[in-house]
């Protein structure tokens, strides 16, 4: 069964310094996994996404993201942060189930505030 | 630019009163999504058409419904508002594959935050 599970509701950083948001996944074939951004009061946008070619996926606004099979891991990292990048990110997990069809699981998501 | 487009951004509704939330496309997806999203919350899949195939949620209420004219547009119906239905409403399609390889990238819309007066 697929799940995702981000391990913290909400990150605080300065502008400038690095950010981390975690998320571990589990699934039963081979998944696509995706983080998403959410600023206030708009729709999700996608950041990048992981579809079993390189494990080390770049996004937009200077995002990436590693896939770690043996931890079941895909972290989203950025080196420094800048104000605009407060918002709520969700990690995505997508795969095939085994009635036919797709399955999409959301992270409960991880709200990312940056202090000046 | 804007490929999945929703109206209103902001509806205002009675309690009881039926209201229609609309989401268009430009993509030419086989599939649309509607998703509930309250407060700090993770986005709720309603329910989803894949072409003209309706998919419900088990645990998606009788009192939301859902109509697919065509290919570009999709209604989210919901036919007796209570005060506990005010969220933000999100319409998404996907393509089930990209040309990456990546399984069922959904592209949103920018939401309709609905308030249940």
């Amino acid at each position: 069964a697929q799940s995702v599970t981000q391990l913290d509701s909400h990150v605080s950083v300065s502008e400038g310094t690095p950010v981390l948001l975690r998320c571990n996944y589990s699934s039963s074939y081979s998944p696509s996994l995706f983080w998403y951004v959410q600023h206030p009061n708009k729709g999700l946008q996608l950041l990048l996404k992981y579809t079993s070619a390189a494990t080390l996926v770049k996004g937009i606004n200077g995002f990436e993201a590693e896939f770690k099979k043996s931890e079941t891991s895909f972290h989203l990292t950025k080196p420094s942060a800048h104000m605009s990048d407060a918002a709520e990110y969700f990690c995505v997990v997508s795969d095939l189930v085994d009635t036919g069809g797709f399955k999409t699981i959301f992270g409960a998501g991880t709200r990312l505030f940056v202090k000046a | 630019d804007a490929m999945v487009i929703q109206n209103p951004r902001y509806q205002v509704t009675q309690f009881g009163k039926p209201v229609t939330l609309s989401c268009s496309q430009t993509l030419n997806h086989n599939v649309m999504y509607w998703y509930q999203q309250k407060s700090s919350q993770a986005p709720k899949l309603l329910f989803h058409y894949y072409d003209k195939d309706f998919n419900n949620e088990a645990d998606t209420p009788d009192n939301f419904q859902s109509r697919r004219p065509n290919t570009s547009f999709c209604f989210l119906d919901i036919r007796s508002p209570g005060l506990g239905d005010a969220a933000m409403y999100l319409c998404a399609t996907s393509r089930n594959w990209d040309r990456g390889g990546a399984k069922n990238i959904q592209y949103f819309g920018a939401g309709t935050r609905l308030s249940v007066l």
